[in-house]
């Protein structure tokens, strides 16, 4: 069985600040990291997706980072704003042809005014 | 700027009945997919579609469940006959020509709920 699991479960930070929160998977038979933002009543919208071990991506305030031989990425957001509250949700895809991805159950993040 | 629908936003069935859930992926998107979520749990995978034939699908995926993709712009799942543990939220999403290198772009969800 595939487990993805994110930490923390959920998160309160101070608008202003920064963050950082973690999803761990399965390092054998690694293909694709993928980081989606889920804002309630949307659909989840991608952030990045990441191959290769020591990938770094960047899109505003947001950043990822990836470690396929230990299994783990990190996600960072700089000096959040009350918009950033959402659920992050992180994805494993498999090698082998599987084509699925496996979720963590996200974080869910709450930026305080 | 292109997005994947889902129709209907929710629907309430009674327990054995059969449902079909649409979806319209984005125009030019060739891999196409089903995910779902129970309240409170995971999103689990489903089904993926590709050149018109399934290419994976999980345990969930069992002989009750169907996708069809009839007239190359619509994305169904059916349900042929609902359970109380079919009640969750079923997602859509459709993947471009990057195939397994893009993002998943996901419709709004279709809120199944069986009695």
């Amino acid at each position: 069985i595939l487990n993805v699991e994110q930490s923390p479960q959920s998160l309160h930070v101070q608008e202003g600040d920064s963050t950082n929160f973690t999803c761990s998977f399965p390092s054998s038979n690694f293909y694709a990291l993928h980081w989606y933002r889920w804002e309630t009543a949307k659909s989840p919208e991608a952030l990045f997706v990441m191959t290769l071990n020591g990938d770094e991506k960047k899109k505003g305030r947001i950043s990822a980072t990836l470690n396929t031989k230990e299994g783990y990425s990190y996600l960072y957001i700089k000096g959040s704003q009350p918009e950033d509250s959402a659920t992050y949700l992180c994805a494993r895809e498999g090698g082998g042809g599987a084509d699925g991805l496996t979720f963590g159950k996200g974080t869910h993040l709450i930026i305080q005014p | 700027e292109p997005e994947v629908t889902q129709t209907p936003s929710h629907q309430v069935t009674q327990m054995g009945q059969e449902v079909i859930l649409r979806c319209v992926p984005i125009s030019n998107h060739l891999y196409f997919y089903w995910y779902r979520q129970i309240l409170g749990q995971k999103v689990e995978f489903l089904v993926s579609f590709y050149n018109n034939e399934i290419s994976e699908k999980s345990e969930i995926f069992d002989d009750q469940f169907s996708v069809e993709r009839p007239d190359g712009s619509n994305f169904t799942l059916k349900i042929r006959s609902t359970k109380l543990e079919d009640s969750a939220m079923y997602f859509c999403a459709s993947r471009g020509l990057a195939g397994r290198t893009g993002e998943l772009f996901f419709g709004e969800g279709s809120r199944l709920t069986v009695l």
